[in-house]
């Protein structure tokens, strides 16, 4: 079992590029979520999916948008990077919404010049 | 807005020395407050979760207790070892159908030998 894993773990951005990072579990949890993590602040939830074809707006969705086409799978997107969406982003997956837990995956080191 | 903080920010104790880390919350009631570890460069891990109406929790050498009447819960860690070095994250989730949870800026905690 891989658990969750990231795809990539660095990349760097010129400001207005786009670009997709990949969330894959192997576990098969209904759940999944995105989320950001940046200094002195805790992580916060970008998009999340209760299942295969659905996503739903987090705490701070704006500028990015998601996909779940498998149930494997998902994905986050930014379609025109901007340098205050520097930061490290998680993904993570659970069975159920609230009290199950949540398995993160290895973090995505994204820097935006 | 619903809030969460710890302290102290930052912690450093020797080897084998024990430990209290705080988190004071102004979600209340809430579905349920967890305590994750955050390793250096990887995802948090969950290390206990507590409801409303518990509260202690225990998970080896980590134990977690709830007030619910000061909004404050603690992580107590036993006998600390240089693996305990991490980030500690406290995290509370709202009840009901909200599924954005709020999760603290982490306390980190240095174990020297």
């Amino acid at each position: 079992n891989a658990g969750v894993t990231q795809t990539p773990k660095f990349r760097v951005l010129k400001t207005g590029q786009s670009m997709t990072l990949l969330c894959a579990q192997d576990m098969n949890h209904e759940y999944m979520y995105w989320y950001r993590q940046d200094p002195g602040m805790g992580l916060r939830l970008i998009h999340y999916s209760v299942g295969e074809g659905t996503t739903a707006k987090g705490e701070v969705p704006d500028g990015y948008n998601v996909s779940r086409l498998k149930k494997q799978n998902f994905l986050l997107g930014l379609e025109s990077a901007a340098p205050s969406q520097t930061s490290v982003y998680f993904c993570a997956s659970s069975w159920g919404l609230t009290t199950d837990t949540q398995y993160f995956g290895p973090g995505t080191r994204l820097t935006v010049l | 807005k619903n809030q969460v903080e710890q302290s102290p920010q930052s912690l450093i104790i020797l080897e084998g020395k024990n430990c209290t880390l705080q988190c004071n919350y102004t979600v209340s009631p809430f579905s349920n407050l967890r305590w994750y570890k955050q390793d250096t460069g990887r995802g948090p891990v969950s290390l206990t979760i507590m409801t409303f109406s518990e509260n202690t929790k225990s998970n080896g050498r980590y134990t977690a207790t709830l007030d619910a009447d000061t909004k404050q819960s603690s992580l107590h860690i036993t006998a600390s070892q240089l693996s305990d070095s991490a980030s500690y994250i406290c995290v509370v989730r709202p009840p009901g159908g909200s599924y954005i949870p709020t999760f603290g800026r982490g306390t980190s905690l240095i174990v020297h030998p």
